[in-house]
């Protein structure tokens, strides 16, 4: 398995205050993504990178930015934490467009 | 739209019965299709995938047919385990793109 971690794993923070989620990984592979996993959703992509400084918008990026500065970090940053934010965020992997996606261990937040 | 169907769960068997877990698409084109495995506390694993028509994917004792006309991908293992409790999600990824599309997820829990 691919080498991803997150941080942190769990954090509770107040309605309008910045967050910041960083996922790191080992394996060198250029492609990155960030999902929210909630009950009766599945996991719904919110922002990706296909390379350093290169990003685009999911299918639910409101209220979240990204950023990609070097190959092995993706930050997801809530600018302006809300309660509907409340949920397990996953990063996830991959060495190319078409490849298995590696998943990290994920990070529950919840937002008060 | 693209989108992944799901049995909803959880599913509770008792050790050695046999499992079914339905899953049906909807995609344009020729999806890739995949099932993933998450294990209380984890992240998601991919457990298996098949890529075109009648194939056949298979991994730790479990299978799923990818089929066109039924439009499924439904996931069986013959005699499960204790240790096979976890969330099982359906998913797809259209050709030539790097997004998957999941299900749900249904919760599967065995009992010795």
């Amino acid at each position: 398995d691919a080498g991803i971690t997150q941080s942190p794993r769990h954090k509770v923070t107040e309605t309008g205050t910045p967050v910041t989620l960083r996922c790191h990984q080992t394996e060198n592979h250029r492609y990155m993504y960030w999902y929210r996993q909630d009950p009766g959703h599945g996991l719904r992509l919110i922002h990706y990178s296909y390379g350093v400084k290169d990003t685009d918008k999911g299918e639910v990026s409101d209220g979240y930015s990204v950023s990609r500065s070097k190959t092995e970090d993706f930050l997801l940053t809530l600018e302006s934490a809300t309660s509907s934010q409340t949920s397990v965020y996953f990063c996830a992997t991959s060495s190319g467009s078409t490849d298995t996606q590696y998943f990290g261990p994920g990070t529950r937040l919840t937002v008060l | 739209g693209n989108s992944v169907t799901q049995m909803e769960g959880p599913v509770t068997l008792s050790e050695e019965a046999f499992l079914t877990i339905n899953c049906t698409y909807t995609a344009t084109g020729y999806p890739s299709l995949f099932w993933y495995v998450q294990y209380p506390g984890e992240g998601l694993q991919l457990l298996l995938k098949a890529t075109k028509a009648d194939d056949k994917g298979s991994n730790k004792g479990f299978e799923a047919t990818y089929r066109k006309e039924t439009t499924s991908f439904h996931l069986e293992k013959g005699s499960v385990q204790v240790s096979d409790s976890a969330v099982y999600f359906c998913a797809l990824r259209r050709d030539n793109t790097d997004k998957l599309i999941f299900g749900t997820g249904t919760r599967l829990q065995v009992f010795p």
